[in-house]
Protein backbone atom coordinates (compact mmCIF):
# COMPACT_ATOMS: atom_id res chain seq x y z
CA UNK A 1 0.00 0.00 0.00
CA UNK A 2 1.13 3.76 -0.40
CA UNK A 3 -0.70 5.53 1.87
CA UNK A 4 -0.33 7.05 5.32
CA UNK A 5 -3.96 7.87 6.77
CA UNK A 6 -4.67 10.60 9.40
CA UNK A 7 -7.05 11.77 11.84
CA UNK A 8 -7.76 15.43 10.40
CA UNK A 9 -7.89 16.95 13.71
CA UNK A 10 -7.46 15.96 17.50
CA UNK A 11 -8.29 18.30 20.77
CA UNK A 12 -6.39 18.34 23.74
CA UNK A 13 -6.89 20.14 27.35
CA UNK A 14 -3.78 21.91 28.58
CA UNK A 15 -1.45 19.88 30.35
CA UNK A 16 -3.62 16.47 29.22
CA UNK A 17 -1.70 13.83 26.99
CA UNK A 18 -2.73 12.98 23.38
CA UNK A 19 -2.40 11.01 20.84
CA UNK A 20 -2.12 11.74 17.25
CA UNK A 21 -2.06 7.97 15.13
CA UNK A 22 -1.16 7.15 11.58
CA UNK A 23 -2.09 3.92 10.10
CA UNK A 24 -0.52 2.43 6.61
CA UNK A 25 1.12 -0.69 5.79
CA UNK A 26 4.49 0.50 4.81
CA UNK A 27 4.61 1.09 8.70
CA UNK A 28 5.33 -2.70 9.07
CA UNK A 29 9.03 -1.83 7.36
CA UNK A 30 9.42 1.24 8.03
CA UNK A 31 9.32 3.55 11.34
CA UNK A 32 6.81 6.66 10.83
CA UNK A 33 8.49 9.80 11.06
CA UNK A 34 7.09 12.91 12.65
CA UNK A 35 7.18 16.35 11.90
CA UNK A 36 5.48 19.20 13.30
CA UNK A 37 4.69 22.42 11.29
CA UNK A 38 3.44 26.00 12.34
CA UNK A 39 1.44 28.36 10.33
CA UNK A 40 4.15 30.04 8.45
CA UNK A 41 7.53 27.65 9.27
CA UNK A 42 8.84 24.92 7.19
CA UNK A 43 8.25 21.24 8.97
CA UNK A 44 10.15 20.55 11.75
CA UNK A 45 11.30 16.82 12.71
CA UNK A 46 9.98 15.73 15.95
CA UNK A 47 11.12 11.96 16.09
CA UNK A 48 12.38 9.03 13.83
CA UNK A 49 13.64 5.97 13.74
CA UNK A 50 11.98 3.73 16.80
CA UNK A 51 11.55 6.79 19.40
CA UNK A 52 14.69 9.29 18.62
CA UNK A 53 14.27 13.21 18.88
CA UNK A 54 16.94 15.49 17.37
CA UNK A 55 18.34 18.19 19.78
CA UNK A 56 16.34 20.69 21.33
CA UNK A 57 13.31 18.82 20.98
CA UNK A 58 11.08 18.26 23.75
CA UNK A 59 10.81 15.03 25.30
CA UNK A 60 7.15 15.49 25.47
CA UNK A 61 7.10 14.41 22.49
CA UNK A 62 7.19 10.30 21.69
CA UNK A 63 6.93 8.09 19.02
CA UNK A 64 5.48 4.14 19.00
CA UNK A 65 4.42 1.62 16.77
CA UNK A 66 1.99 -1.36 16.59
CA UNK A 67 1.49 -3.29 13.76
CA UNK A 68 0.75 -1.03 10.96
CA UNK A 69 0.10 1.76 13.35
CA UNK A 70 2.26 4.46 14.77
CA UNK A 71 1.60 6.78 17.24
CA UNK A 72 2.65 9.93 18.29
CA UNK A 73 2.43 10.57 22.43
CA UNK A 74 2.41 14.30 23.57
CA UNK A 75 2.25 14.74 27.17
CA UNK A 76 0.98 17.27 29.01
CA UNK A 77 0.57 19.09 25.90
CA UNK A 78 1.47 23.24 25.91
CA UNK A 79 0.21 25.76 23.95
CA UNK A 80 2.99 25.89 21.70
CA UNK A 81 2.59 22.63 20.56
CA UNK A 82 -0.46 23.56 18.75
CA UNK A 83 0.47 22.57 15.06
CA UNK A 84 -0.27 20.52 12.35
CA UNK A 85 1.53 17.34 12.78
CA UNK A 86 2.35 15.05 9.54
CA UNK A 87 3.91 11.25 9.58
CA UNK A 88 6.14 10.10 7.08
CA UNK A 89 7.92 6.97 5.99
CA UNK A 90 8.98 4.90 2.53
CA UNK A 91 6.89 2.61 0.77
CA UNK A 92 6.99 -0.92 1.36
CA UNK A 93 9.07 -0.71 -1.45
CA UNK A 94 11.44 1.66 -0.30
CA UNK A 95 11.38 3.73 -3.20
CA UNK A 96 8.33 6.58 -2.62
CA UNK A 97 8.48 9.16 0.15
CA UNK A 98 4.42 9.21 1.74
CA UNK A 99 3.02 11.52 4.25
CA UNK A 100 -0.14 11.41 5.90
CA UNK A 101 -2.64 14.23 5.08
CA UNK A 102 -1.54 15.68 8.66
CA UNK A 103 -3.60 16.31 12.10
CA UNK A 104 -4.21 19.66 13.39
CA UNK A 105 -3.58 19.93 16.90
CA UNK A 106 -5.91 22.35 18.81
CA UNK A 107 -4.80 22.84 22.84
CA UNK A 108 -7.88 23.96 24.70
CA UNK B 1 25.08 22.87 12.12
CA UNK B 2 24.23 23.00 8.65
CA UNK B 3 21.31 25.06 6.58
CA UNK B 4 20.22 25.04 3.85
CA UNK B 5 18.60 28.48 1.74
CA UNK B 6 16.65 28.81 -1.05
CA UNK B 7 15.87 30.73 -3.52
CA UNK B 8 13.06 33.82 -4.03
CA UNK B 9 9.70 33.59 -4.36
CA UNK B 10 8.73 33.22 -8.28
CA UNK B 11 5.44 34.28 -10.42
CA UNK B 12 4.86 32.19 -12.93
CA UNK B 13 2.54 31.97 -16.53
CA UNK B 14 0.91 28.55 -16.88
CA UNK B 15 2.91 26.32 -19.18
CA UNK B 16 6.08 27.98 -17.95
CA UNK B 17 8.94 26.34 -16.11
CA UNK B 18 10.37 27.07 -12.84
CA UNK B 19 13.91 26.15 -11.33
CA UNK B 20 14.36 26.44 -7.49
CA UNK B 21 17.57 26.00 -5.86
CA UNK B 22 18.75 25.00 -2.49
CA UNK B 23 22.01 25.82 -1.33
CA UNK B 24 23.69 24.05 2.17
CA UNK B 25 24.95 27.03 4.09
CA UNK B 26 27.73 26.36 6.90
CA UNK B 27 28.59 22.79 6.02
CA UNK B 28 28.23 20.27 3.00
CA UNK B 29 25.91 17.98 1.29
CA UNK B 30 28.19 15.15 2.54
CA UNK B 31 26.58 11.86 1.91
CA UNK B 32 22.75 13.03 3.01
CA UNK B 33 20.47 13.17 0.18
CA UNK B 34 18.52 16.07 -0.50
CA UNK B 35 14.45 15.86 -1.08
CA UNK B 36 11.64 18.24 -2.63
CA UNK B 37 8.37 18.68 -1.17
CA UNK B 38 5.51 21.22 -1.57
CA UNK B 39 2.70 22.03 0.07
CA UNK B 40 -0.51 23.66 -1.97
CA UNK B 41 -1.97 26.70 0.17
CA UNK B 42 -4.23 25.23 2.94
CA UNK B 43 -3.14 21.16 1.83
CA UNK B 44 -0.83 18.69 3.15
CA UNK B 45 2.65 17.93 2.29
CA UNK B 46 3.83 16.18 -1.41
CA UNK B 47 7.44 14.66 -1.87
CA UNK B 48 8.00 15.60 -5.35
CA UNK B 49 11.77 13.75 -5.35
CA UNK B 50 15.25 13.38 -4.15
CA UNK B 51 18.92 13.34 -5.02
CA UNK B 52 22.17 12.22 -3.25
CA UNK B 53 24.68 14.98 -4.77
CA UNK B 54 27.35 13.01 -3.78
CA UNK B 55 25.53 9.92 -6.26
CA UNK B 56 24.30 12.49 -8.54
CA UNK B 57 20.99 9.99 -9.42
CA UNK B 58 17.86 11.72 -9.24
CA UNK B 59 14.67 9.44 -8.06
CA UNK B 60 10.88 11.14 -8.83
CA UNK B 61 7.77 10.65 -7.57
CA UNK B 62 5.81 8.68 -9.82
CA UNK B 63 3.18 11.77 -10.15
CA UNK B 64 5.87 14.08 -11.31
CA UNK B 65 8.52 11.86 -13.42
CA UNK B 66 7.60 13.67 -16.93
CA UNK B 67 7.93 17.07 -15.32
CA UNK B 68 10.31 17.39 -12.60
CA UNK B 69 14.13 17.82 -12.87
CA UNK B 70 16.46 17.72 -9.73
CA UNK B 71 19.97 17.80 -10.05
CA UNK B 72 22.81 19.01 -7.46
CA UNK B 73 25.94 21.00 -7.84
CA UNK B 74 28.42 19.47 -5.68
CA UNK B 75 30.65 22.08 -6.27
CA UNK B 76 28.98 24.96 -4.85
CA UNK B 77 26.64 22.78 -2.50
CA UNK B 78 23.91 23.97 -4.16
CA UNK B 79 20.76 21.71 -5.66
CA UNK B 80 17.37 22.14 -7.91
CA UNK B 81 14.61 21.63 -8.54
CA UNK B 82 12.94 22.62 -12.18
CA UNK B 83 8.64 21.84 -12.86
CA UNK B 84 7.66 22.54 -16.14
CA UNK B 85 4.45 22.41 -17.39
CA UNK B 86 3.13 24.71 -14.57
CA UNK B 87 -0.27 25.24 -14.23
CA UNK B 88 -2.38 26.63 -11.32
CA UNK B 89 -2.52 23.82 -9.23
CA UNK B 90 1.41 23.45 -9.28
CA UNK B 91 0.65 27.01 -7.01
CA UNK B 92 2.46 26.21 -3.63
CA UNK B 93 5.51 26.28 -1.36
CA UNK B 94 8.03 24.33 -2.33
CA UNK B 95 10.65 23.02 -0.08
CA UNK B 96 14.37 21.47 -0.09
CA UNK B 97 15.45 19.01 2.94
CA UNK B 98 18.59 17.27 3.87
CA UNK B 99 17.46 13.28 4.23
CA UNK B 100 18.71 10.59 5.18
CA UNK B 101 17.63 6.71 5.05
CA UNK B 102 18.39 4.45 8.25
CA UNK B 103 18.11 0.61 9.38
CA UNK B 104 17.52 0.20 12.84
CA UNK B 105 19.24 -3.55 13.97
CA UNK B 106 18.05 -4.68 17.06
CA UNK B 107 14.73 -3.99 15.65
CA UNK B 108 15.38 -4.96 12.11
CA UNK B 109 12.92 -1.63 10.46
CA UNK B 110 14.13 0.95 8.15
CA UNK B 111 13.56 4.20 8.39
CA UNK B 112 13.78 7.62 6.85
CA UNK B 113 13.77 11.28 7.82
CA UNK B 114 14.42 14.89 6.62
CA UNK B 115 16.01 16.87 9.60
CA UNK B 116 17.09 19.87 7.77
CA UNK B 117 14.56 21.91 5.67
CA UNK B 118 14.76 25.21 3.53
CA UNK B 119 12.85 28.12 4.25
CA UNK B 120 10.61 27.42 1.38
CA UNK B 121 10.32 28.94 -1.83
CA UNK B 122 6.78 30.38 -2.74
CA UNK B 123 5.44 29.76 -6.63
CA UNK B 124 2.91 31.39 -7.82
CA UNK B 125 1.49 30.27 -11.32
CA UNK B 126 -1.46 32.65 -12.70
CA UNK B 127 -2.25 34.12 -15.48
Amino acid sequence: SSELTQDPAVSVALGQTVTITCQGDSLRTFYATWYQQKPGQAPLLIIFDKNNRPPGISDRFSGSVSGNTASLTITGAQAEDEADFYCSSRDSRGEHVLFGGGTKLTVL
Amino acid sequence: QVQLVQSGAEVKKPGSSVKVSCKASGGTFSSYGISWVRQAPGQGLEFLGRIIPILGKPFYAQKFQDRVTITADKSTGTAYMELTLLTSEDTAVYYCARDQDGYNQEAQQYFYYMDVWGQGTTVIVSS
